[in-house]
């Protein structure tokens, strides 16, 4: 029963591109969450996705910032036009429902330059 | 808006004592309370989950209490080891999003031989 399952794991990004991080759930999670860790800082919520829909994006910020979790396939977390403050891991979790225990992957890291 | 804080942001002790991170919340409308443990460029491990409802919980050497009232939770680890150290997290997940976790910058552990 494999767990969270986050890729790449690392990837670099030239300023301007766009970067797609990609979380495969538990099996039979259907609740995913994306958290960022900024350099010397704790992690902070992004979004909360159930298959198809968007729970909770209050923690996206405003622009260059999207998510998915399609019917099929992993849940997406993508950035437009990276910039060097993007520079983060990137943390997905999963849970079979919205208060359930979730579980972490081991989380993208991303370095712009 | 939840804020979390941990004290100390650093400890270092020798190999056998017993020591006590501190957490603390400021909206004490939890719904639960996890410790983690984060390895230097690694993921999340899920130490203790503990409910609102619950006081403590304990895993091994790890355990964890919950004071609601006060907006404090402690971990106390018992004769730690070098294979303790890491970043100790806690997070709250909050009354009706169970998983929207808000959690503290960490104690950074290090047990010395």
């Amino acid at each position: 029963n494999a767990g969270v399952m986050q890729n790449p794991r690392h990837l670099v990004r030239r300023r301007g591109q766009e970067a797609r991080l990609r979380c495969s759930p538990m099996k039979g999670h259907s609740h995913v969450y994306w958290y960022r860790q900024l350099p010397e800082e704790g992690l902070k919520f992004m979004v909360y996705l159930q298959k198809e829909n968007i729970i909770d994006e209050s923690g996206m910020p405003k622009e260059r910032f999207s998510a998915e979790f399609p019917k099929e396939g992993p849940s997406i977390l993508r950035i437009q036009q990276v910039v060097r403050g993007d520079s983060a891991a990137y943390f997905c979790a999963s849970s079979l429902d919205s208060n359930t225990e979730a579980f972490f992957g081991q989380g993208t890291r991303l370095t712009v330059v | 808006k939840q804020e979390v804080t941990q004290i100390p942001a650093a400890l270092s002790v020798p190999e056998g004592e017993n020591l006590v991170l501190n957490c603390s919340f400021t909206d004490s409308a939890i719904y639960n309370l996890q410790w983690f443990r984060q390895d230097p460029g690694k993921g999340l491990t899920s130490l203790l989950l503990i409910q609102s409802s619950q006081r403590e919980q304990t895993s091994g050497r790890l355990n964890a209490s919950l004071d609601k009232s006060s907006g404090r939770s402690t971990l106390y680890i018992a004769a730690s080891q070098p294979g303790d150290s890491a970043t100790y997290l806690c997070a709250v997940g909050r009354t009706g999003g169970g998983n929207k976790l808000t959690f503290g910058t960490g104690t950074q552990l290090k047990v010395e031989l």
